[in-house]
């Protein structure tokens, strides 16, 4: 059975930096394309960035590029966001899912990510 | 960026019903588009992609198609457990841009 299970939520100061987990079960990690899709209250979806199998290719959305990095260990099978200046309007639900070609097919639970002071 | 727009935001309909929801992208996708199904509270699943290649698992009522820009999903008999939000993306290019969503109400 395919599990996504996100963790490292939690509230954060305007300016200040998160890095959220992914940890990965039940498929061939290594192999997939992994990504980070958010949603803000009551908003619609935005993906925020995607990631090859092999991590040499990565991207970004305008509204992140610059402040996030996405990485993967395959050692662990966990994916991870690194959230840097963090603004009011990055908070959200982050969700990480694997990406077949843009396709998302496997989704976590989401984590609530909290920008306020 | 493709930007996808999505109508009705809102459609109230009844159990049994055949409901249409219409997605249209800025520029040409190609059959680039997948749809997803959010219910409250949990995480977004994957319908359709490629515009009507349905996703193992999910019922036959739920059907897609369309090319370039213009592009529908379609439930042909509604469930009770079909009330949610159902979202287009396109997957033609990054970054993959949504629609601002459909919410399927009952009547």
């Amino acid at each position: 059975e395919v599990q996504l299970v996100e963790s490292g939520g939690g509230l954060v100061q305007p300016g200040g930096s998160l890095r959220l987990s992914c940890a990965a079960s039940g498929f061939t990690f290594s192999n997939s394309g992994m990504s980070w899709v958010r949603q803000a209250p009551r908003k619609g979806l935005e993906c925020v960035s995607v990631i090859s199998g092999s991590g040499g290719d990565t991207d970004y959305a305008h509204s992140v590029k610059g402040r996030f990095t996405i990485s993967r260990d395959k050692s662990k099978n966990t994916l991870y966001l690194q959230m840097n200046s963090l603004r009011a309007e990055d908070t959200a639900v982050y969700y990480c899912a694997r990406s077949a070609g843009g396709n998302f097919d496997y989704w976590g639970q989401g984590t609530l990510v909290t920008v306020s002071s | 960026d493709v930007q996808m727009t999505q109508s009705p935001s809102s459609v109230s309909a009844s159990v049994g019903d055949r409901v249409t929801i219409t997605c249209r992208a800025s520029q040409g996708i190609s059959s680039w588009l997948a749809w997803y199904q959010q219910k409250p509270g949990k995480a977004p699943k994957l319908l359709i992609l490629a515009a009507s290649s349905l996703q193992s698992g999910v019922p036959s009522r739920f059907s897609g198609s369309g090319s370039g820009t213009d592009f529908t999903l379609t439930i042909s008999s509604l469930q009770p457990e079909d009330f949610a939000t159902y979202y287009c993306q396109q997957t033609n290019s990054f970054p993959y841009t949504f629609g601002q969503g459909t919410k399927l109400e009952i009547k």
